[in-house]
């Protein structure tokens, strides 16, 4: 079992549609938690950065952290076609981070 | 553009060459690390640096594989004998000194025929 999993897709949605992504995580020693979005052949680009359980907000993302469930998640509102990529949650409890496969998200205009 | 760079952004190369990837950082970011990321899958670690030091190294970096920060700024990954399952794309990410944000560059696509 991977200490990380997330649903591969593809979600397909359509423009204005709020999109939910998530990740389950099996090691209790990860600490901060990120999603990072990543175009075709591109390297991933941070999106949000928390560190405890809660809501955090920038824009039309929200980063939700349940530590005691182990499971993270990220909310879209207003999905834009420029939203389509892939999203890979990552998790870090000594430095290096650990990612899930990755979720790839198409927003139909 | 996140400020962290990597040459050459694509290489292709025979079963049994030896390849070289280059990264540099952002200016003054003391951390950086070394990722693997085949199709479908999330990046994997391989090894990081603090400032010149190698602090860890995976197990996935086989002993074919060898990277080096001289002097704490850029940073190489060679790639000895190369295999077809050494094809994928290998991404560098910087991190400065007091936070733990990792910056990724662009990757360097290697394909091995």
């Amino acid at each position: 079992q991977k200490e990380v999993e997330q649903d591969p897709g593809p979600l397909s949605v359509p423009e204005g549609a709020i999109v939910s992504l998530n990740c389950t995580y099996s090691n209790s020693a990860f600490q901060y938690f990120m999603w990072y979005r990543q175009y075709s052949r591109k390297g991933p680009e941070l999106l949000m950065y928390t560190y405890s359980s809660g809501n955090k907000e920038d824009g039309r993302f929200t980063a939700q952290v349940d530590k005691s469930s182990k499971y993270i998640s990220l909310f879209i509102r207003d999905s834009q076609p420029s939203d389509s990529a892939t999203y890979l949650c990552a998790m870090e409890g000594r430095r290096a981070l650990t990612f899930g496969s990755g979720t790839r998200l198409q927003v139909q205009p | 553009d996140t400020g962290v760079s990597q040459n050459p952004r694509h290489k292709i190369t025979k079963r049994g060459q030896n390849v070289t990837f280059r990264c540099d950082p952002i200016s003054e970011h003391n951390r950086l690390y070394w990722y693997r990321q085949t199709l479908g899958q999330g990046p994997e670690f391989l090894t990081y640096f603090q400032n010149e030091a190698q602090l860890e190294k995976s197990r996935l970096l086989s002993d074919r594989f060898s990277a080096e920060r001289p002097k704490g700024s850029f940073s190489t990954l060679e790639i000895q004998r190369t295999e077809q399952g050494d094809s994928a794309m290998y991404l560098c990410a910087s991190v400065r000194a007091s936070t733990d944000t990792q910056y990724f560059g662009p990757g360097t696509r290697l394909t091995v025929l």
